[in-house]
């Protein structure tokens, strides 16, 4: 079984652009969360989504949004970039997101804003 | 406010050494913990969680945490390690009712000397 997939590995950006991050789930999952991950700390949360709809979001501005397509796979978007954007964003998938389940973790996207 | 405190940062043992890695979280109510490794060049992955039951917890390739609630604490253990256990580890929580944000610690690098 494929795991969880996130497209593009790496990309790089400059400050005030617009970026798409995309994910697909395990197959059978239903809840895809979004996380961001600065050099030498622990992901940071900013979504989860579950069937479609957002069941949480941390504390990042309104320049991110993300969303979740009929087939469980999802899309961050950032806009206006900032430089304090570059990160390594992690999308990790479980089958119905209770607090209990286990995630399972993309490689992730390198984003540099320069 | 919510935070997970992992105090080693980078750690280096000899094979057949003990391991404890400590873990203190600040979370109101009922709690999930977790613990996440990543092997180098690898993703995210669960080593073990807790969210009910025997506050002693086995996980995979001979791991364990103990979950101290007086403590706010959930120290990971290895009686062993081996080379292959070098990877970074991190201490997760989230809420145990109606709260899908994970937290995560900062992380520790753990080296295992052959």
């Amino acid at each position: 079984d494929a795991g969880v997939t996130q497209s593009p590995t790496h990309l790089i950006k400059t400050r005030g652009q617009h970026v798409t991050l995309r994910c697909s789930p395990i197959s059978g999952h239903k809840s895809v969360s979004w996380y961001q991950q600065v050099l030498g700390q622990g992901p940071q949360f900013i979504f989860q989504y579950y069937e479609k709809e957002e069941r949480g979001r941390g504390n990042f501005p309104d320049r991110f949004s993300a969303r979740q397509f009929p087939n469980y796979s999802s899309e961050l978007n950032v806009n206006a970039l900032l430089l304090g954007d570059s990160a390594l964003y992690l999308c990790a998938s479980s089958l119905t997101g209770l607090p209990n389940e286990k995630l399972f973790f993309g490689s992730g996207t390198q984003l540099s804003v320069l | 406010a919510q935070s997970v405190s992992q105090h080693n940062h980078h750690v280096i043992l000899s094979e057949a050494a003990s391991l404890e890695l400590g873990c203190n979280y600040s979370y109101g109510g009922t709690v999930n913990l977790f613990w996440y490794v990543q092997y180098p060049g690898q993703h995210l992955q669960l080593l073990l969680k807790y969210f009910s039951g025997d506050p002693l917890v086995k996980g995979i390739k001979g791991f364990e945490a103990e979950f101290i609630k007086s403590k706010f604490s959930f120290n990971l253990r290895k009686p062993s390690v081996q080379w292959s256990d070098t990877a970074e580890y991190f201490c997760a929580v989230n809420g145990a009712s109606g709260t899908y944000k994970y937290i995560f610690g900062t992380g520790t690098r753990l080296k295992v000397l052959a």
